[in-house]
């Protein structure tokens, strides 16, 4: 079993805002992803990382940005919140040796005023 | 990306109901399939998972689902269900990369 940590876990801001959502996962896991959930909808891919300084723009088109500077470590950051990206964002990681079981947090559900 | 469907949006039952739950994905070759369910407050957790063999697989909590790849399609199981199977479920696949394609979920009610 597998700790992923998310802070905050609830968000409110106000438009124009600078935020980051932090994840982190203290079992050297290489592989990490962000994704976006609306209600009674799929989680959508926005980010991925597969290792230190790999960072990729996944299915759905977002205005935010990522960094992997340190293994455990995958921030993201929306430079200027709007009301459009209120949502649930939830962070995952793979463990090295299992293929694609991705091991989720507990989600930051921002929302933008 | 993979398409993944899931055709009901909202299942409710009662206590001791058997539970089926579909789900249909569009790529036609080598696919990893998963069912995560997500229990109210909690985060997501793998509920069983398909990679090769045996296409019936068994999960966590007495819920098994079958792989039917001519069918496309990896449907969920359990044969009776408890009050504490309320939760939303997602079927997830994987093709020839570390990507997921989620489906919109199901959520199941189980009434006492």
């Amino acid at each position: 079993e597998a700790d992923i940590y998310q802070t905050p876990r609830y968000l409110v801001i106000g438009t124009g805002k600078k935020i980051t959502l932090e994840c982190s996962q203290t079992m050297g896991h290489d592989k990490m992803y962000w994704y976006q959930q609306d209600p009674g909808m799929e989680l959508h891919l926005i980010h991925y990382s597969y290792g230190v300084n790999s960072t990729e723009k996944g299915d759905l088109s977002s205005e935010s940005t990522v960094s992997r500077i340190r293994t455990e470590h995958f921030p993201l950051t929306l430079e200027s919140a709007r009301p459009s990206h209120t949502s649930q964002y939830l962070c995952a990681s793979v463990p090295t040796g299992y293929y694609n079981e991705q091991f989720f947090g507990p989600g930051t559900r921002l929302t933008v005023l | 990306a993979q398409s993944v469907s899931q055709h009901n949006h909202h299942v409710i039952l009662s206590e001791a109901a058997s539970l089926e739950l579909g789900c249909n994905y569009s790529y036609g070759g080598t696919v990893n399939l998963f069912w995560y369910v997500q229990y109210p407050g909690q985060h997501l957790q793998l509920l069983l998972k398909y990679f090769s063999g045996d296409p019936l697989v068994k999960g966590i909590k007495g819920f098994e689902a079958e792989f039917i790849k001519s069918k496309f399609s990896f449907n969920l199981r359990k044969p009776s269900v408890q009050w504490s199977d309320t939760a939303e479920y997602f079927c997830a696949v994987n093709s020839n990369d570390y990507k997921l394609s989620f489906g919109a979920g199901t959520t199941v009610t189980v009434r006492a």
